[in-house]
C-alpha cells in the first residue's frame, strides 16, 4: 500500500508563478525523494533529501523535510510550461532495503 | 547511477496470455524492484528481487500472478500471467546503485 499522500492532487498555474506541492508519510524514513513524470513516461529523479536534512535546493527546486510532522514540500519557482507533469514523492523507509513507497502524486499544469 | 534497459516498451496482449518484461542493468546491483502504475495512478511496489533468492512480494501481489526471476546481479524479469484487462498498466523496474534508477517502463494493454 502507498505510504504517502500528496496535496494538492492537481494544481493549475500560470507561467512565472511558483508551485508548491506537499507530501505526507507515515513511518520513519532514511530519505525522501521527488520525481517527475511526463505523460505516463519514465520517472525523472529530481532531488533526494535525507532524514537529517531540513532543506535542499537544486536550481529552481526547493525541498523541505519536517520529520516531526512526517511531511515534505516541493517548491518550483518561476514555473515554465515545460514543468507541466506529475510529481511524486517517494520514501525510502528505515530497514536498508532501499525500496521506495510512492505518494499519490500531484498533477501540475503550467499555462503559458 | 546505473542505467537500466527495459523491454518491451509497450505491448498489446490478449487476455489469458502472459507477458515477460526484461530489465538489464549496466552494473551489478544487489536488489531490483518492480512497480506497477495503473492508469492515472501512482506507482505501487510489486516485489523486491534479490539475486539467488525468491522475490519478496508486497501485500496484494502473489508469485503465481507475477513470477520474477533474478538469475544474476544485472538482470531481472517480471512475468504478468493469465492477463486480464485489469492488468493494463505501466510496469517499471528499478535498482539502487549510487542512486536510484528506473527503467523507462513497459506500457501493457490487455484486450
Amino acid at each position: 500500500s502507498q505510504q504517502g499522500e500528496e496535496d494538492p492532487q492537481a494544481l493549475s498555474i500560470q507561467e512565472g508563478e511558483n508551485a508548491t506541492m506537499n507530501c505526507s508519510y507515515k513511518t520513519s524514513i532514511n530519505n525522501l525523494q521527488w520525481y517527475r513524470q511526463n505523460s505516463g513516461r519514465g520517472l525523472v529523479h529530481l532531488i533526494l533529501i535525507r532524514s537529517n536534512e531540513r532543506e535542499k535546493h537544486s536550481g529552481r527546486l526547493r525541498v523541505t523535510l519536517d520529520t516531526s510532522k512526517k511531511s515534505s514540500s516541493l517548491l518550483i519557482t518561476a514555473s515554465r510550461a515545460a514543468d507541466t507533469a506529475s510529481y511524486f514523492c517517494a520514501t525510502d523507509a528505515s530497514g536498508g532495503y532501499n525500496k521506495l513507497i510512492f505518494g499519490a502524486g500531484t498533477r501540475l499544469a503550467v499555462h503559458p | 547511477s546505473a542505467v537500466i534497459s527495459q523491454k518491451p516498451s509497450r505491448d498489446i496482449c490478449q487476455r489469458g496470455t502472459s507477458l515477460t518484461i526484461q530489465c538489464q542493468v549496466d552494473s551489478q546491483v544487489t536488489m531490483m524492484f518492480w512497480y506497477r502504475q495503473q492508469p492515472g495512478q501512482s506507482l505501487t511496489l510489486i516485489a523486491t528481487a534479490n539475486q539467488g533468492s525468491e522475490a519478496t512480494y508486497e501485500s496484494g501481489f502473489v508469485i503465481d500472478k507475477f513470477p520474477i526471476s533474478r538469475p544474476n546481479l544485472t538482470f531481472s524479469t517480471l512475468t504478468v500471467s493469465n492477463m486480464s484487462p485489469e492488468d493494463s498498466s505501466i510496469y517499471l523496474c528499478s535498482a539502487t546503485s549510487d542512486g536510484y534508477t528506473f527503467g523507462s517502463g513497459t506500457r501493457l494493454t490487455v484486450v
